[in-house]
């Protein structure tokens, strides 16, 4: 699987919008970018994915490069319970059986009140 | 639907002693993962099943850990004996095939803290 780089952190104010930046050069044609965020004591949840269009749903917008080499996770207004650990992940639904996610150390996200 | 449900929701036990963590999936969901996580290693996939059948065990640390999943609605995670270096939060999620091949969505229960003293 295609690797992701992340920054370690970053930090926000509330009802300011957050941009939560991802890198991944070596991403293939067939590979969706998906985002999953962690909040404090529970497990991952699910955000958004997308292939090449930009999306939004109601959590959030994913814009993603003309090249693809690189995504961008938008918070529109962040609120104190967006205070997590977001990861971004590629995975190809077209892998054979192989269902794994590959999970990096993501971003964690702090908002100020 | 309840999600996904695991127990329980701490674990503290002693050095070489057996541990048994529960998972319930969503009910219709083929696919039950189990991960690791710890500070340091972030979130590791152990194993993974797809109707009820190990597909990729690659991730279980050693001899010490099995898993199982005798019906579609239940999977045990099982440590023995148990070591302190064990001790982090065992989650366990699932998806069924629709999910996957649209969206990869994997469903994630609240997990289980381990601690192994």
């Amino acid at each position: 699987d295609a690797k992701t780089t992340q920054p370690n952190s970053m930090e926000s104010n509330e009802e300011e919008p957050v941009h939560l930046p991802c890198n991944h050069s070596t991403i293939s044609g067939t590979d969706y970018i998906h985002w999953y965020r962690q909040l404090p004591s529970q497990g991952p949840e699910y955000v958004i994915h997308g292939l090449t269009s930009n999306v939004n749903n109601r959590m959030a917008s994913l814009a993603i490069a003309e090249d693809r080499k690189s995504s961008t996770l938008i918070l529109h207004r962040a609120t104190l319970r967006d205070a997590a650990v977001y990861y971004c992940i590629l995975r190809d639904p077209l892998a054979g059986n192989n269902r794994k996610l590959i999970w990096g150390l993501g971003t964690s996200l702090a908002v100020n009140p | 639907d309840a999600g996904v449900i695991q127990s329980p929701r701490h674990e503290v036990t002693e050095m070489g002693q057996e541990v048994t963590l529960r998972c319930k999936p969503i009910s219709g969901h083929d696919y039950l993962f189990w991960y690791r996580q710890t500070m340091m290693r972030g979130l590791e996939l152990l194993i993974y099943f797809n109707n009820n059948v190990p597909i990729d065990d690659s991730g279980m640390p050693e001899d010490r850990f099995s898993a199982k999943m005798p019906n579609a609605s239940f999977s045990t995670l099982k440590i023995q004996p148990s070591e302190p270096r064990d001790s982090a939060v065992y989650f366990c999620a699932s998806s069924d095939q629709g999910s996957w091949l649209a969206k990869n969505i994997q469903y994630f229960g609240a997990g289980t803290r381990l601690s192994v003293l």
